[in-house]
């Protein structure tokens, strides 16, 4: 069993629609780690936060800790928000982050 | 600003062949290095981290080898590449163990 998993593995959606993406972990945090890899293969950092919500532009991540659950919220979706969003934790001690297999975004025009 | 640097983008190599895989970190100082491979519809796996010149942790057995010969220099190698070898392999730093972790652009490696 993967200590983080990810819904859905894969979610088509119309330009213009708000779009969740969902992480469950089974293991205590310090952090969690919101990332999106583009079709070439790059990686982005997006997020990362240890509690309540954080806002960039039109995206929005929420974690809450005693659930153990973070959701990323794309609003108004746009083609180029189409690509692979990865979740990954970070335990408290070590250096490690554990990733999700990702959840691939097409948003269509 | 830093900037984390990859090469080659994309490598063919036969069975049997070495690997050197450099990545190089620019506008930081002594920066936690992570190498991460990820294998086709899989998610990324912790190869090696470092958190300091010639200090190298490996998290999964295998024939892979790591060096970190210069404060932002990580190096990924090994003697004999296998087959199960093939795959995407990211390079990232961090300011510590508990901040967020920015990728270099990936060397795509494809073992025949």
């Amino acid at each position: 069993k993967n200590e983080v998993e990810q819904s859905p593995q894969n979610l088509t959606a119309q330009e213009g629609e708000f779009i969740t993406i969902n992480c469950s972990y089974s293991v205590g945090i310090s952090a969690l780690h919101w990332l999106q890899q583009h079709p070439g293969g790059g990686i982005v950092s997006l997020f990362m936060l240890s509690s309540g919500k954080k806002k960039h532009g039109r995206l929005i991540a929420t974690i809450n800790i005693q659930e153990k659950h973070s959701s990323l919220h794309i609003t108004a979706s746009h083609p180029r928000d189409s690509a692979v969003y990865i979740c990954a934790v970070k335990v408290p001690t070590g250096n490690q982050f554990y990733f999700g297999t990702g959840t691939s975004l097409t948003v269509i025009p | 600003s830093q900037t984390i640097h990859q090469w080659p983008a994309t490598l063919v190599q036969p069975v049997g062949s070495p690997l050197s895989l450099e990545c190089t970190v620019e506008g930081t100082s002594n920066p936690n290095l992570y190498w991460y491979r990820q294998a086709a519809g899989r998610g990324l796996q912790l190869l090696f981290y470092s958190v300091g010149i010639g200090q190298i942790s490996s998290e999964v057995p295998q024939n892979l080898s790591a060096s970190r010969p210069q404060d932002r220099q990580f190096i990924l190698s090994s003697k004999k590449l296998l087959l199960s070898d093939s795959g995407f392999y990211l390079c990232a730093w961090s300011a510590g163990g508990g901040y967020e972790q920015y990728f270099g652009p990936g060397t795509r490696l494809t073992v025949t």
